[in-house]
């Protein structure tokens, strides 16, 4: 059965601070596909980033950088130089690639983050 | 451009009361999603419909009916909602969908506030 879990339910950094959070997933496919989600305080959930089980490379995206590692079933999030913008909660998904296709997305629980001014 | 919108942004109704959630995409995605999110929890899937026809229902009580009238539209048909029923309700597109091989990062909306009284 697939499974997310992220740890830190809640993290407050001071602006301007790194803030990386962890995504540890479960999963018995060989192929998969992990993704990123920023909940603001509005509602909408906002799509970061997709990243395929057989595509290991590290991405930067400005501020944002995924780090993927298969070895450990882990695929962390880093903030760099975090602002307010940044407070929200962020999800971390997985969905499989089965014999019929992809599967639903199996979100973890979320971590609060608050970027103090 | 990656917009889905929903309306109402937020809905009040009676236990009595028949209601329907409206979500719009002009993405030309092949599936839609519902949600449900409680305060605090990541969203639960409620239905998935894929090329306009139901693929998924979650085990939904039938006091949630779907509809999908065309390609671009999904509505939620609400009657005799329950207290416990008050979540936000996010409506969520993918180019490609579930049980399907391709794209399936969801684009979400900004979701109805509902409050069942």
């Amino acid at each position: 059965a697939q499974k997310v879990t992220q740890a830190q339910t809640e993290i407050s950094v001071v602006e301007k601070e790194d803030v990386t959070l962890d995504c540890v997933y479960e999963t018995r496919d060989t192929t998969y596909y992990l993704f990123w989600y920023k909940q603001p305080p509005s509602g909408e959930l906002v799509f970061l980033i997709r990243r395929n089980s057989f595509d290991e490379q590290n991405e930067i995206s400005g501020r944002y950088s995924w780090n993927f590692q298969k070895s450990t079933s882990s695929f962390n999030f880093t903030i760099t130089a975090s602002q307010v913008v940044d407070s929200a909660v962020y999800f971390c998904a997985l969905s499989e690639f089965a014999n019929s296709g992809n599967t639903p997305l199996v979100f973890g629980k979320g971590t609060r983050l608050s970027v103090i001014a | 451009d990656t917009e889905v919108t929903q309306t109402p942004k937020h809905l009040v109704m009676g236990m009595t009361n028949k209601k329907s959630l409206k979500c719009e995409q002009h993405m030309g995605h092949r599936a839609m999603y519902w949600y449900k999110q409680k305060a605090k929890k990541p969203p639960e899937l409620m239905f998935v419909y894929s090329y306009e026809k139901l693929s998924i229902n979650e085990s939904v009580p039938s006091r949630f009916s779907p509809e999908c009238p065309n390609s671009s539209l999904l509505n939620l048909h609400l009657h005799a909602l329950q207290p416990e029923d008050s979540a936000l309700y996010l409506c969520a597109s993918s180019q490609d969908g579930v049980n399907s091989v391709g794209y399936n990062e969801q684009f979400f909306g900004p979701g109805t506030r509902l409050t069942v009284l």
